[in-house]
């Protein structure tokens, strides 16, 4: 069955750094695109970045453009978010999610907290 | 960007009774290549969201048939013909037509 796990997520400071994994597994990873989704405490859903199967595209929300990227390794089946200059805007529990469109599956979320 | 206003924002429901959520879109949601990228999904307390329905009225796989999906062009509702007690949670459009991917604002569902 198809699984996407998110880890990585911490507390750090404002202006410090954090990388988001997703591990895949279930599914041909390298055929499916991926995002990245991210909800603040109490808010609602947020599209933050999305990379295409074959990484010949990228795309950003501009609240995170030049701050945030978004990779991915098949050898590894995995996802990631490199998070730099984080403020605390930022903080929210990430998702990742399957398909350019669908959005079929979902991880049950990382949570990053952006605080001195 | 892409505005979602979803209405009402917060919806009481009797169980047994109906619920209806409307998602208006700022522009056409037709991509060019003839698809509509228009998807619901339900958040229960403490969960991951999910989708329910997927290019406006096609009801993902073990999605009870009491939801439904209709609407075109700007204009999209999500029914639930009788509320049942695991439908508490905040239901989301979303739009992947257009970049950036943007979402309403979310329904919260609730019983009465």
């Amino acid at each position: 069955q198809v699984q996407l796990v998110e880890s990585g997520g911490g507390v750090v400071q404002p202006g410090g750094s954090l990388r988001l994994s997703c591990a895949a597994s279930g599914f041909t990873f390298s055929r499916y695109a991926m995002h990245w989704v991210r909800q603040a405490p109490g808010k609602g859903l947020e599209w933050v970045a999305f990379i295409r199967h074959d990484e010949s595209s990228k795309y950003y929300a501009d609240s995170v453009k030049g701050r945030f990227t978004i990779s991915r390794d098949t050898s590894k089946n995995t996802l990631y978010l490199q998070m730099n200059s984080l403020r605390a805007e930022d903080t929210a529990l990430y998702y990742c999610a399957r398909d350019r469109t669908n959005f079929d599956f979902w991880g049950q979320g990382t949570l990053v907290t952006v605080s001195s | 960007d892409v505005v979602m206003t979803q209405s009402p924002l917060s919806l009481p429901v009797t169980l047994g009774q109906p619920a209806s959520i409307s998602c208006r879109s700022s522009q056409s949601l037709v991509h060019s290549d003839g698809n509509t990228y228009l998807n619901w999904f339900q958040q229960r307390p403490g969960q991951s969201p999910r989708r329910l329905i997927y290019k406006v009225s096609n009801r993902d796989s073990g999605v009870p048939d009491r939801f439904s999906g209709s609407g075109s062009g700007t204009d999209f509702t999500l029914k639930i013909s009788r509320v049942e007690a695991e439908d508490v949670g905040i239901y989301y459009c979303m739009q992947a037509t257009h970049w950036p991917i943007t979402f309403g604002q979310g329904t919260r569902l609730e019983i009465k």
